[in-house]
């Protein structure tokens, strides 16, 4: 069974450029998080989709970031404009239960 | 409000030892419990998980944790340690309450180094 896919695995911006993540769960799972990791940190939820709806967004930057999950599957996290310090670790996790499966994340650095 | 406390940055201990990573919770309701494992340049990865039964869960790699209600620890522990254990370990809490659902809440991490 495939894992959650996301891509591209690493993005080098500057500043007040757009960006986009994009994020395939494990087939099957209606529930899908966008998480950001900062360095020596652990994650921190962003937003939470149950198949097409956002059902907790409390988190999300809402001046600059944007997400969509377009037919409850693939979703995209976009950040317009990035600053110096969205420079983290952008997470994409899936559940279908009580534990989540993790993507290998995507490194965003803002220049 | 929900929390997670690992209280140790770094934990180094010698292959074949027995090793503790430790985590404490806050949480109104029952807590789900989880710990997490993260190698390098690679995504999380679910270890075990508490929800509610018996207070020793196993998991992974040889991997297991302890619920202690009154001391609000999930502590995670292996009898004997590997070097490819060496890795960033995360404690979660997800609070439960009456059939919806709530967000996992991380702690800081615990880098566990196993010394050859």
């Amino acid at each position: 069974e495939a894992g959650v896919v996301q891509s591209p695995r690493y993005k080098i911006i500057e500043k007040k450029q757009p960006v986009a993540f994009w994020c395939n769960p494990i087939s099957g799972h209606n529930t899908l998080y966008w998480y950001r990791q900062n360095l020596g940190q652990g994650p921190e939820l962003l937003i939470r989709y149950e198949n097409e709806e956002a059902v907790d967004d409390s988190q999300l930057p809402k001046d600059r970031f944007s997400a969509e999950r377009l037919k409850g599957v693939d979703s995209t996290l976009k950040i317009q404009p990035a600053e110096l310090g969205d420079s983290a670790v952008y997470l994409c996790a899936s559940s279908a239960g009580s534990e989540q499966y993790f993507g290998p994340g995507t490194r965003l650095t803002v220049t | 409000a929900q929390s997670v406390a690992q209280p140790e940055d770094q934990v180094n201990v010698a292959e074949g030892n027995p090793l503790t990573v430790k985590c404490t919770y806050s949480v109104s309701g029952n807590p789900y419990l989880f710990w997490y494992v993260q190698y390098p340049n690679r995504g999380l990865q679910f270890l075990l998980k508490y929800i509610t039964g018996d207070n020793l869960v196993k998991g992974s790699y040889g991997f297991e944790a302890e619920f202690n209600k009154s001391q609000t620890s999930f502590h995670l522990k292996k009898p004997s340690a590997l070097v490819s254990d060496s890795a960033l370990y995360f404690c979660a809490v997800r609070g439960y309450y009456g059939g919806a659902t709530n967000k996992l809440i991380f702690g800081t991490g615990t880098l566990l180094a196993v010394q050859p």
